[in-house]
C-alpha cells in the first residue's frame, strides 16, 4: 500500500483482557517499529524487526509484550492482561534498512 | 540516561516570520537525526533528517547539525498557520542506528 496501515485505529478492552494491535508496512520495506505514545510525551521504543526476527526488543516493558512478523510483513502486538497503564496510542513505523521511519496512523488502546 | 531535551514551548510566532526550534542530545555517539511534525492527534510526520555537520535544506524547511555542541536545529521560514504543530526531535542511540531516542517536542503556533 502507499503508507503504513495499522487496525484498528481504536481499541477499547477491559482491564485483564488480551488485545492485538495490526501493522502493515510500506511495500517492501523489511524494518518495522513498534512505538507507544502518551499524551504529551515522545514516542517510546518497544521493538524493532529486520525481516521476520526482533533485531531489538529491549522496549517490550514486561512479558506481557510479545510481537510477531513471521512473513516478514505484516507484524502483531499482543498485549495480555492488559493493565489501565497500559492505555496509550500504538504506533508502528516502517522502513528500508538505512532509512528514516515513517509512521502510520497509530491505534488508541483504552484499558478501562 | 540518554537524553533529547527539547523547549516544550508554546513557540509563538506571527505568519511570514521564522520559527526557531531546537534540540539538544547527551549521546555522543548519536549517527542521525531527524525531525517529525505532529499534528494534534495524528500520527509524526517525518520533516527532515540529518546525518552530517551543517545545514540541510528543503523548501522552507533547514535542519542545523552541530555534533561537537550534541545540537540539533529545525529553522522553519515564512511560517504558515499550517505550521502549527509539535514538532518532535529524534537521534539514534549510538551504536544502534535504528533504535531513536526522542524528545518530548515543542508546541508550535503559527499566528496570522
Amino acid at each position: 500500500g502507499a503508507g503504513v496501515s495499522q487496525t484498528p485505529s481504536n481499541k477499547v478492552t477491559e482491564k485483564g483482557k488480551y488485545v492485538e494491535l495490526r501493522c502493515d508496512p510500506i511495500s517492501g520495506h523489511t524494518a518495522l517499529y513498534w512505538y507507544r505514545q502518551s499524551l504529551g510525551q515522545g514516542p517510546e521504543f518497544l521493538i524493532y524487526f529486520q525481516g521476520t526476527g526482533a533485531a531489538d526488543d529491549s522496549g517490550l516493558p514486561n512479558d506481557r509484550f510479545f510481537a510477531v512478523r513471521p512473513e516478514g510483513s505484516v507484524s502483531t502486538l499482543k498485549i495480555q492482561r492488559t493493565e489501565r497503564g497500559d492505555s496509550a496510542v500504538y504506533l508502528c513505523a516502517s522502513s528500508f534498512p538505512t532509512s528514516p521511519q515513517f509512521f502510520g496512523p497509530g491505534t488508541r488502546l483504552t484499558v478501562l | 540516561q540518554k537524553e533529547v531535551e527539547q523547549n516544550s514551548g508554546p513557540l509563538s510566532v506571527p505568519e511570514g516570520a521564522i520559527a526557531s526550534l531546537n534540540c539538544t542530545y547527551s549521546d555522543r555517539g548519536s549517527q542521525s537525526f531527524f525531525w517529525y511534525r505532529q499534528y494534534s492527534g495524528k500520527s509524526p510526520e517525518l520533516i527532515m533528517f540529518i546525518y552530517s555537520n551543517g545545514d540541510k535544506e528543503d523548501g522552507r524547511f533547514t535542519a542545523q547539525l552541530n555534533k561537537a555542541s550534541q545540537y540539533v536545529s529545525l529553522l522553519i521560514r515564512d511560517s504558515q498557520p499550517s505550521d502549527s504543530a509539535t514538532y518532535l526531535c529524534a537521534v539514534t542511540e549510538a551504536g544502534n542506528n535504528r533504535k531513536l531516542i526522542w524528545g518530548l517536542g515543542t508546541s508550535l503556533g503559527v499566528n496570522p
